[in-house]
């Protein structure tokens, strides 16, 4: 069992549709990560949170955007996907976000369906 | 930043030792070494992690060359539960921290 929970584990969704993925964490962690995964794919990192604020964008579009309400939870709104945006998207907590020694724990993602 | 290269593909018995190597000759002197896995329609698993010296734990042994340019996971007695894609991944020391995945390697543990 993971201790990062993510919902919903599968949501399919059209073009014109606004949806929130949700990520939870109760490890106490700081940092607080979004992946996107294509078939076959490594992970490929979205946005970094620090302390609840936005620390790294890696150049996502609009139609993404990611909320840290508090300490524990993560979300990801989505609005006007493409479908090109269909993939597995992965949220993971570590304890801080600059330290070397800091394994990242997963979820087991919310698989996204674009229609 | 360091990148890290793996084969794409690799097959093991079940009962016998999996020994995943992993190169990384870019790596700096404060980077770690991470291994997790990823098995189909889950989250990636943490394994294990090592900056220079051998490590040990209840899952897997991580052996990191002197020179640290590469690494090999050793999985001691391959399950079928172990077929899933290992990742070696390095942490950015660009002041972003962030994980650098390599593609990975495909384990087929085979009964």
């Amino acid at each position: 069992d993971t201790e990062v929970t993510q919902t919903p584990k599968h949501l399919v969704m059209g073009m014109t549709n606004k949806k929130s993925l949700k990520c939870e964490q109760h490890m106490g962690h700081r940092a607080m990560y979004w992946y996107k995964q294509k078939a076959k794919k490594p992970p490929e990192l979205m946005f970094v949170y620090s302390y609840e604020k936005l620390s790294i964008n890696e150049s996502v579009p609009s139609r993404f955007s990611p909320e840290c309400p508090n300490s524990s939870l993560l979300n990801l709104h989505l609005h006007a996907l493409q479908p090109e945006d269909s993939a597995l998207y992965l949220c993971a907590s570590s304890q801080f976000q600059d330290r070397h020694n800091q394994p990242q724990h997963f979820g087991d993602g919310t698989r996204l369906s674009i229609l | 930043d360091a990148k890290t290269t793996q084969p794409p593909s690799m097959d093991c018995a079940e009962g016998r030792a999996a020994n995943l190597p992993c190169n990384h000759s870019t790596i700096s002197g404060n980077e770690y070494v991470y291994w997790y896995r990823q098995i189909h329609s889950q989250g990636p698993q943490y394994i294990i992690h090592g900056l220079k010296n051998n490590e040990t734990n209840e899952m897997a042994s991580l052996i990191i060359t002197e020179d640290r340019k590469s690494s090999t996971l050793i999985l001691p007695h391959a399950t079928l539960r172990d077929t899933a894609v290992y990742y070696c991944i390095v942490r950015a020391s660009s002041g972003t921290y962030k994980y650098i995945f390599g593609t990975g390697t495909r384990l087929k543990v085979l009964a």
